[in-house]
């Protein structure tokens, strides 16, 4: 099972493009790269997913080096509403993955 | 679609009860899970059910058992409550796409074992 090490916290201010990265060695061939979002006393939410490369979506961006062996998350122009804990799972199907402590994202205005 | 739903929102037993959650999706995925988060911490795979009638062992089974009634519902029991067991817990259900999937949660249930 691939582990993953990220940040313990971050902090950041509104309208700045916050990155996270995450840290996943021992990454195996057919493992996605997913990334959650959880508000305090919600479920996770999905964020976003891929494979390879650079993933964009509505909210946010997804770069994959071509290793595989790292991975960045990227939200452009942070508000105070993405204040949550950010979860990185790398593994191949659900059933194994595995959520580590995630990064405490923390926006002020 | 209502997506995943949990019954009960909060809960408390005393040591020894037993009592089951329940989890529904109408969402027609095949695969659903049960998480335990304890304060801080991330979340632990309890259970989790590929498809109707079969079931699965997670990280942290001791203590439960689950029931894939039908494709939509997958509840998960607690037999004798112990103060260990006090967290939240969150149901969850796949969807696949080609070799990506995308999991989705409940709102989860907030359980206390005094």
């Amino acid at each position: 099972l691939a582990k993953t090490t990220q940040p313990i916290s971050m902090d950041s201010y509104e309208g700045q493009e916050v990155n996270i990265t995450c840290s996943h060695n021992n990454i195996a061939t057919n493992d996605y790269i997913t990334w959650y979002q959880q508000f305090p006393s919600q479920g996770p939410r999905f964020i976003i997913q891929g494979y390879k490369t650079k993933v964009t979506n509505e909210v946010a961006s997804l770069f994959i080096p071509a290793d595989r062996k790292s991975s960045t998350l990227s939200l452009p122009r942070v508000s105070l509403s993405d204040t949550a804990v950010y979860y990185c799972l790398v593994g191949e199907i659900t059933d194994k993955l595995i959520f580590g402590t995630g990064t405490r994202l923390q926006v002020f205005p | 679609n209502a997506g995943v739903t949990q019954t009960p929102k909060f809960q408390v037993l005393k040591t020894g009860q037993s009592m089951t959650l329940q989890c529904a999706q109408d969402m027609n995925h095949n695969s659903m899970y049960w998480y335990r988060q304890d304060p801080g911490m991330g979340l632990r795979l309890i259970y989790y059910s590929a498809s109707e009638g079969t079931t699965d062992k997670g990280e942290v089974p001791n203590g439960y058992n689950v029931s894939r009634l039908n494709k939509r519902e997958f509840s998960l029991r607690l037999e004798s409550a112990a103060p260990s067991q006090t967290s939240v817990y969150f149901c969850a259900s796949t969807l696949f796409v080609g070799r990506a999937y995308e999991q989705y949660f409940g709102p989860g249930t907030r359980l206390t074992v005094t």
